[in-house]
């Protein structure tokens, strides 16, 4: 099953400027994460937020959370050709196993 | 560190084999191991939890008698899609989330593509 959804669903734009990607889920959350694939590749790990955080930065990489809304956006500044790749956010449900949950995603290209 | 490694990282079958993919933890151990279905251009299906030594959880509509996990040490759980068709030619990943402390996500292989003709 899937959490929810992600939008845009593709994104293009150019080198150096800025991406933001949205998230929505539906039920409680332990914390959220995002993700990155290359394409027909595995996932890697980019930044997770807990429930009771509302901001966090990692380099170029800007998570914000909404409980009450919700909802997530991760923004990318400075965007590189090199960042080309979809993105997911995953949610880590509260209760056993904190099994994660995953988004549609959000196609990005970063044209040079 | 935290390394999922998981073989193959393609595989061809005819309808009607089965199809064994292995995931190991190299360098922690791990208790509870996920495994995911991506059709191209699709998000992440979670399928179900592997926990060792015990029975795997699956997630509504995965028939577990087609899709067989077993999680029999600390390091492997092992996906085996039985008498596979066409219809389950896709990308399968699994994942585990080493205890390294509540700011760290979940550790992904590198994926399995099957293609059954």
């Amino acid at each position: 099953s899937q959490q929810g959804e992600e939008d845009p669903q593709a994104l293009s734009i150019q080198e150096g400027e800025n991406a933001t990607m949205n998230c929505s889920y539906k039920t409680s959350i332990n914390n959220l994460q995002w993700y990155r694939q290359n394409s027909g590749r595995g996932l890697v790990h980019l930044i997770l937020i807990r429930s009771n955080e509302r901001e966090k930065h990692s380099g170029r990489l800007r998570v914000t959370l909404d409980t009450s809304k919700k909802s997530s956006s991760l923004l990318i500044t400075a965007s590189r050709a090199a960042d080309t790749a979809s993105y997911f956010c995953a949610t880590a449900l509260t209760g056993g196993y904190n099994k994660l949950i995953f988004g549609a995603g959000t196609r990005l290209a970063v044209h040079p | 560190g935290a390394v999922v490694s998981q073989h193959p990282s393609w595989v061809i079958c005819k309808s009607g084999t089965s199809v064994k993919i292995e995931c190991r933890s190299l360098d922690f151990q791990a208790t509870t191991m996920f495994w995911y279905r991506q059709f191209p251009k699709q998000s992440l299906m979670l399928m179900a939890t592997s926990n060792e030594g015990s029975k795997a959880t699956y997630e509504q509509g995965v028939e577990k008698d087609k899709f067989l996990i077993n999680h029999a040490s600390l390091t492997l759980s092992t996906l085996t899609v039985t008498s596979a068709h066409p219809e389950d030619s896709s990308f399968y990943i699994c994942s585990a989330r080493p205890d390294r402390g509540r700011d760290y996500g979940y550790t992904f292989g590198s994926g399995t593509r099957l293609t059954v003709v």
